[in-house]
Order: C-alpha cells, then sequence, then structure tokens
C-alpha cells in the first residue's frame, strides 16, 4: 500500500543554518507530493507541492524535488529562521484516493 | 471566507460515554477527511468522503468509530463506548473538487480526552 516515511526529529539548528528533513515514499502510480507545516498553536497548512516527477515545488524560501528514481520528496531550505520552527509533515496523494501523512518532523530553530 | 470550523474545540469525556465530534467543511468543497493526531503518531487516515462517492472508511480503527456526511456539507464523526486510547486531537480537513491538486485545508481540531 502506500505510506511515507520521514526522518524523525526533533531536528534542532541554529539560526541561518542548512536544513533538511528526508521524506520517502512508497505508492503505487503516479503520487502527487506535499509538504505541510503545523506552526505552534495553528492548524495545518500546505507549504508546497509537486505533482510529477522532477516538479520542484518552492515556497518562503523551501525546495523540495520529486524524485521518482529513489522515491524522495525531500524539504530543504538554506538559511532556517526561529519562525520555521515547527512540525513538518510529508505527504502523497494518489489519483482519486486519499492524502497519507508522514510521522511529522518536528524542527526548532535556537536565535 | 470563513475556513475549516470543528466543535467543540476541547472534549472531556468519561470511559465508555460516547462522543459525537462536528466538523464544516468550507463551503463548495466536496472532499472531506477526518484524521487523528496522537502525540509522537502523526497524523492518521481516518475516513475520506469524496463527493456522492461511497467514503473511504479504512482508516477507521474499530468499529466503535462511524462518520456521516449530510448534504454533502457537515460531518460528524462518532466514537461510541470511548477508550482511553482514543485520547487525541481529531482534525478536519477539506478540499475543492480536483482534489489531486487542490490543498487541504485542516480545522483546529478537537481535543479529546477520555478519563
Amino acid at each position: 500500500g502506500n505510506s511515507v516515511t520521514q526522518m524523525e526529529g526533533p531536528v534542532t539548528l541554529s539560526e541561518e543554518a542548512f536544513l533538511t528533513i528526508n521524506c520517502t515514499y512508497t505508492a503505487t502510480g503516479y503520487p502527487s507530493l506535499f509538504w505541510y507545516v503545523q506552526y505552534p498553536g495553528e492548524g495545518l497548512q500546505l507549504l508546497l507541492k509537486a505533482t510529477k516527477a522532477d516538479d520542484k515545488g518552492s515556497n518562503k524560501g523551501f525546495e523540495a524535488t520529486y524524485r521518482k528514481e529513489t522515491t524522495s520528496f525531500h524539504l530543504e531550505k538554506g538559511s532556517v529562521q526561529v519562525s520555521d520552527s515547527a512540525v513538518y509533515f510529508c505527504a502523497l496523494k494518489n489519483q482519486g484516493g486519499k492524502l497519507i501523512f508522514g510521522q511529522g518532523t518536528e524542527l526548532s530553530v535556537k536565535p | 471566507g470563513a475556513g475549516v470550523s470543528q466543535s467543540p474545540s476541547n472534549k472531556v469525556t468519561e470511559k465508555g460515554k460516547d462522543v459525537e465530534l462536528r466538523c464544516d467543511p468550507i463551503s463548495g468543497h466536496t472532499a472531506l477527511y477526518w484524521y487523528r493526531q496522537s502525540l509522537g503518531q502523526g497524523l492518521e487516515f481516518l475516513i475520506y468522503f469524496q463527493g456522492n462517492s461511497a467514503p473511504d472508511k479504512s482508516g477507521l480503527p474499530s468499529d466503535r468509530f462511524s462518520a456521516e456526511r449530510t448534504g454533502g456539507s457537515v460531518s460528524t464523526l462518532t466514537i461510541q463506548r470511548t477508550q482511553q486510547e482514543d485520547s487525541a486531537v481529531y482534525l478536519c480537513a477539506s478540499s475543492g473538487w480536483d482534489s489531486n491538486n487542490s490543498p487541504l485545508h485542516f480545522g483546529n481540531g478537537t481535543r479529546l480526552t477520555v478519563t
């Protein structure tokens, strides 16, 4: 079946450090891939998405590239800020199917 | 416009009691999801409604859990004979007709505590 695996957290970084949060998936067909973010005290919201292989999703300085050959969608940011502290969820969705989330990765950025 | 609204925001109940959780999706959204978020467990899929199609109930953990969606809008998640392991935040989300590309909009959740 379909599944998403993320690197375990918490991840603690200093401000302006480089961020990578790994995400790999297992799916039949050609899923769409997403990153959602949950800031403290807020609901989940979409951060970025990619709907086909080699697409790059980007938003707020974050990027992720849909790699079919490695079944990955790693999240990256070149210089994190304290305000990026949140829980990040990788997710996939197959045609007509439900959205499946990974277990989430907590990021804590220290000034 | 208004986002996804869930009520109540907090619910404390005694073990063995039934609870109903309500979700008001964004108007016009055809897809509606329920998820459960437990500490350290990520987001667990429960049930998915899409338009008039039969719902995908494959994530419901036991027959104590059920959900319905009336008139293609409001949804109610019911948990019968609650157990302590049911304690979690229950999240509702909705999306537009092109559910493969339109993002899910989440409510703020109902925090259920079973004592």
